[in-house]
């Protein structure tokens, strides 16, 4: 079946070294992925996205490379901030169909 | 712009009670609409599909009769949590995909800030 998983669980970085949390992925046919970051006690909500006809997209502080090759995505954050901390879920959108399948999630913690 | 709502915002029911939990994309027509639900330390997990006018479709496990979810109209989206147990107590999330036009993918969905239902 389709399934969207996290290498790590959880992840303590530095503040103000760079963040990079992985994802991989099994269905080859996947081709929309999207980064979803959900505070305690809140919605998801929306980091960046990026299409499978790409290998990498640049946000505000945020980067997300897609190897296709290995089925995997990374997300990475740049000078990580205390605001940072949260959940992080990488996410398998199917294209038109608008039907997300979330990963387990990477808690991102931040040392001052 | 592309705000979702969720109402109430916790709620706390006996068991055996129903529970409506409201769904509204503000400033946006939502042509769907999606359930999730999340149990502590937990990721989302998808319970429903709905489309306006149409009747939701619910992922392999759900039960429909359950979990009553209604989209009265392209703003509005409802689920219902009948006879409610202690086991349905979770994290209730919904989203709302955007029309074309908004800006993001047109397949971009917008996470409401979640319901909190504890049955005792």
């Amino acid at each position: 079946g389709e399934s969207v998983g996290l290498h790590l669980p959880t992840l303590s970085v530095q503040e103000g070294d760079n963040s990079i949390i992985n994802c991989a992925y099994s269905n080859s046919a996947s081709d929309y992925f999207i980064w979803y970051k959900q505070e305690s006690g809140k919605g998801p909500q929306f980091i960046i996205d990026i299409r499978s006809n790409m290998d990498k997209r640049q946000g505000q502080r945020v980067t997300v490379l897609l190897n296709k090759t290995v089925k995997h995505l990374s997300l990475q954050i740049a000078a990580t901030q205390p605001g940072d901390s949260a959940v992080y879920f990488c996410a398998d959108g199917y294209s038109s169909a608008s039907k997300i399948i979330f990963g387990s999630g990477t808690r991102l913690s931040i040392r001052p | 712009g592309a705000v979702v709502s969720q109402h109430p915002s916790w709620v706390i029911c006996k068991s055996g009670t129903s529970v409506k939990i409201e769904c509204r994309s503000l400033d946006f027509q939502a042509t769907t609409m999606f359930w999730y639900r999340q149990f502590p330390k937990q990721s989302l997990m998808l319970m429903a599909t709905s489309n306006e006018g149409s009747k939701a479709t619910y992922e392999q496990g759900v039960e429909k009769d359950k979990f009553l979810i209604n989209h009265a109209s392209l703003t509005l989206s409802t689920l219902t949590v009948t006879s409610a147990h202690p086991e349905d107590s979770s994290f209730y999330i919904c989203s709302a995909s955007s029309p074309v036009g908004l800006a993001g993918a047109v397949d971009t969905q917008y996470f409401g800030p979640g319901t909190r239902l504890t049955v005792l």
